[in-house]
């Protein structure tokens, strides 16, 4: 599986938009991105995933780069409740391996 | 829908004792991860099952841990005999394969003293 590089912490303030980078240059051409999150004394949660394209759903945005070693997670309007850890993963089967993520601090 | 039911929540034990997690996944889930979390780290996989068969244990430390997962639907991680650094977060996780969404318990906290 290939490796990912995520900054240990990152600060973003509350209503703004939180933008988490994941660097993935091993990255195979059949694996995907995937993005969890765990907020404190929770289990991880799924966010959100994508192979090349961008992809959006309810809960955020995930930009791939054209060679897609590369990504970035976008919260649009985050707020106190998403400070969390956030992990970036690539994977082409059903094995889940951590990293040591990013932890996310919403300012208010 | 119930979501991943893991138990118990905490367990506090002596060293060298033996412990027990169990984890009953989402309902019609054919796979099941078991992770170990400790403090200030990632989540590590220990054992994956397609329905009733281990198809990853590489990271499981066989000499003291072992795991079964009945019928292909509960299953249970057994620790014997603990030792100090078992203290960890073990978390359960389910999935429908193929499908890109796994499902987390919200753990088990070990501490063994």
């Amino acid at each position: 599986d290939a490796k990912t590089t995520q900054p240990p912490s990152m600060d973003c303030a509350e209503g703004r938009a939180a933008n988490l980078p994941c660097n993935h240059s091993t990255i195979s051409g059949n694996e995907y991105v995937y993005w969890y999150r765990q907020i404190h004394s929770q289990g991880p949660q799924y966010i959100i995933h994508g192979l090349k394209n961008n992809e959006t759903n309810e809960m955020a945005s995930l930009i791939i780069t054209e060679d897609r070693k590369s990504s970035t997670l976008i919260l649009p309007h985050a707020t106190l409740r998403d400070t969390a850890v956030y992990y970036c993963i690539v994977r082409v089967d059903d094995k889940i391996i951590f990293g040591k993520g990013t932890r996310l601090h919403i300012l208010p | 829908e119930a979501g991943v039911v893991q138990s118990p929540r905490y367990k506090i034990i002596e060293k060298k004792q033996p412990v027990a997690f169990w984890c009953n996944p989402i309902s019609g889930h054919n796979t099941l991860y078991w992770y170990r979390q400790n403090l200030g780290q990632g989540p590590e996989l220990l054992i994956r099952y397609e329905n009733e068969e281990a198809v990853d244990d590489s990271q499981l430390p066989k000499d003291r841990f072992s795991a079964e997962r009945l019928k292909g639907v509960d299953s249970t991680l057994k620790i014997q005999p603990a030792e100090l650094g078992d203290s960890a977060v073990y978390l359960c996780a389910s999935s429908q394969s193929p499908g890109p969404e796994a499902f987390f318990g919200q753990g088990t906290r070990l501490t063994v003293v």
